[in-house]
């Protein structure tokens, strides 16, 4: 089993849609969780970072993680085209190693 | 968010000969460094940890004498792909982590690198 379990997608929606991205995990270890943003042929970029259970709100972004299921979501409200990308979740034990686990990602596609 | 600078963001070259990559934190002080790997349209697999001034710990599968890691510097961490192969050819992308004021990870552009 991996350890973070992302569906690869692709999604599709249009233009104005509330968009639901999820990533669930198995190691109880993991305190940091991170979602990225990644266009072809680019690196990631952080879009959103959470430490503890709970909702945390940045825009039209919110990241929500529920530890208690190991169930992480980022939602996107009023999506747009320029929003098609990869996501992927990431998350990391707070230990000397600091090690990013990432989950396969979802491919986005925002419809005009 | 802070910047991570990785250069060259494209190379050829050509079997049998070494490329170096490196990876830059630019207004932090990176703890540990992280390269990945990428391939078209799957997910970045870690290949190697480094800590500055420690060696590198390599993931399971990744040859350590291959993939050469340095991390001077608090600020910079080098990639060095040895007697390079065409299976080789692939996106590899640097990740500079910080602890304070939040423990966090930031990318790097990426490197494209096609071995002929």
């Amino acid at each position: 089993q991996k350890e973070v379990e992302q569906d690869p997608g692709p999604l599709s929606v249009p233009e104005g849609a509330i968009v639901s991205l999820n990533c669930t995990y198995s190691n109880s270890a993991f305190q940091y969780f991170m979602w990225y943003r990644q266009y072809s042929r680019k690196g990631p970029e952080l879009l959103m970072y959470t430490y503890s259970s709970g909702n945390k709100e940045d825009g039209r972004f919110t990241a929500q993680v529920d530890k208690s299921s190991k169930y992480i979501s980022l939602f996107i409200r009023d999506s747009q085209p320029s929003d098609s990308a990869t996501y992927l979740c990431a998350m990391a034990r707070m230990d000397s190693s600091y090690k990013l686990i990432f989950g396969s990602g979802t491919r986005l596609l925002v419809r005009p | 968010g802070a910047v991570v600078s990785q250069h060259p963001s494209r190379v050829i070259c050509k079997s049998g000969t070494s490329v170096k990559i490196e990876c830059r934190s630019l207004d932090f002080q990176a703890t540990t460094m992280f390269w990945y790997r990428q391939f078209p349209k799957q997910s970045l697999m870690l290949m190697a940890t480094s800590n500055e001034g420690s060696k590198a710990t390599y993931e399971q599968g990744v040859e350590k004498d291959k993939f050469l890691i340095n991390h001077a510097s608090l600020t910079l961490s080098t990639l060095t792909v040895t007697s390079a192969h065409p299976e080789d050819s692939s996106f590899y992308i640097c990740s500079a982590a910080r602890r304070t004021p939040n423990t966090e990870a930031f990318f790097g552009q990426g490197t494209r690198l096609t071995v002929v």
